[in-house]
């Protein structure tokens, strides 16, 4: 199956900056996913973005299928923005069965 | 419309027990996983229900099995409780399972095994 890798592992940030958040994965994907975990556990869907650029608020999101890699752009950070980050990718062409990566945790600071 | 409802959000077992949890999907989501979250192995993948069929599987022991009833709910077996098997069991639905069908995550059930 695929290998995930997130990349920092951890980030700490002041309200209002800016960050960038990686993902590579060993193989090509074709049904990318971007999620949030809160404090409490809940795994929020971000992006489906198998290529290409999307944006939603303060967050968007770039994947280049053919290198292999996808990138989460948070913009003017919220402490509400801060939990784990999880990059996921299909194992075997079945986009139910994801394969997530490590994640990146962020903790936003006032 | 509802999001993925998960029950109960918290249950202590003792070793040896077996414990079912239940999920239900956003409504009209055909396609139904279940996924393992522990600290040290992340996030894995149980199993994926489409139509009441399992239709794939992850690398854990026969005692985890799930099912998928008619309304598309779905419960998680497992039996013969480890203490290793304390974990976060995030239950996620989509549409059909396929590309093009984004997962949907319900809040979870944390389980503790003492």
């Amino acid at each position: 199956g695929i290998q995930v890798e997130q990349s920092p592992p951890d980030l700490i940030l002041q309200e209002g900056a800016n960050s960038t958040l990686r993902c590579n994965f060993s193989d090509s994907v074709n049904n990318l996913q971007w999620f949030h975990q809160n404090p409490w556990g809940q795994l929020i869907n971000l992006f489906y973005i198998p290529s290409g650029t999307k944006q939603n608020g303060r967050l968007s999101a770039t994947t280049v299928a053919t290198e292999r890699y996808s990138l989460l752009y948070i913009s003017s950070s919220q402490t509400t923005d801060s939990g784990v980050y999880f990059c996921a990718g299909p194992n075997t062409g079945t986009a139910s069965k994801l394969t997530f990566g490590t994640g990146t945790r962020l903790q936003v600071t006032l | 419309k509802a999001g993925v409802t998960q029950t109960p959000r918290y249950l202590i077992k003792t070793r040896g027990q077996q414990v079912t949890l239940s999920c239900s999907p956003i409504s009209g989501h055909r396609s139904v996983s279940w996924y393992q979250q522990t600290p040290g192995q992340g996030l894995q993948f149980l199993f994926e229900y489409f139509s009441e069929t399992q239709r794939n599987k992850g690398n854990f022991p026969g005692r985890f099995s799930g099912r998928q009833f008619s309304n598309s709910r779905s419960e998680m077996n497992v039996s013969t409780l480890e203490l290793g098997d304390s974990a976060l069991y995030l239950c996620a639905s989509s549409l059909s399972g396929q590309a093009y069908s984004p997962l949907h995550f319900g809040n979870g059930t944390r389980l503790t095994v003492t």
